[in-house]
């Protein structure tokens, strides 16, 4: 079976960093996807890691320990618009390649 | 920019009915996939399809099946509607390269009275 987990809420301010945090445990792994959701729209893609370590895209930082099924986005500089969800995904292999199994997602709101 | 179109925002049916949810993409990609996104539960695949004709179960496929019969176009039936699938229904496309993202239509909120 597929698990992933991650916090369903968090809250920070303007200006902070936040950490949101993502475990897996799936039966084959071939990559970890993190994407933006806001109320009422489709998800955006943000950040793709297939190996360890800390990928950066500007404000945005996503990190990948693969031995300890963990990954981690970090948002800095926060604003009022990066008040969303974000979806971990975890990419199958094989027969069902391109296949995602995604977490429920972490509420994220960002007060002034 | 890859465009995936899902043929209705809203949508309203009755119990009982057969609902058709349609979604085309202009890419060309091979895998295309049908969520529903429920408060509390997150997104969850009812089937994928990763060639015309060719279609896979995912996770939730019960009172539901799957048209591919052009590789753009990816349809969505609901053989029977029942008001447990009243929910927010995305479709979404990637092409053949594992580390590629999927891209996302902006979803039909389907209610079924």
């Amino acid at each position: 079976g597929q698990n992933i987990d991650q916090p369903t809420e968090m809250t920070a301010t303007e200006g902070a960093i936040v950490q949101i945090n993502c475990t897996y445990q799936t039966s084959g792994f071939n990559g970890l996807f993190w994407y933006q959701q806001h109320a009422g729209e489709a998800p955006t893609f943000l950040s793709y890691n297939v190996l360890d370590g800390l990928e950066e895209k500007g404000r945005f930082s996503s990190f990948l320990s693969r031995s300890k099924g963990y990954s981690y986005l970090l948002l800095k500089e926060l604003q009022m618009k990066d008040s969303a969800s974000y979806l971990c995904a975890v990419l199958g292999r094989g027969s069902t390649l391109g296949r995602l199994y995604f977490g429920r997602g972490t509420q994220l709101t960002v007060w002034p | 920019d890859v465009k995936v179109t899902q043929s209705s925002r809203y949508l309203v049916k009755r119990t009982g009915e057969k609902v058709f949810l349609e979604c085309v993409q202009d890419m060309d990609h091979e895998n295309m996939f049908w969520y529903r996104q429920d408060p509390g539960l997150g997104l969850r695949l009812i089937y994928f399809s990763y060639d015309v004709k060719m279609k896979e179960k995912g996770d939730i496929p019960e009172g539901y099946s799957v048209s591919r019969e052009k590789k753009e176009r990816f349809s969505l039936i609901l053989e029977s509607a029942s008001t447990n699938q009243t929910s927010m229904y995305l479709c979404a496309t990637t092409g053949i390269q594992s580390n590629q993202p999927q891209h996302f239509g902006d979803g039909t909120r389907l209610s079924i009275l």
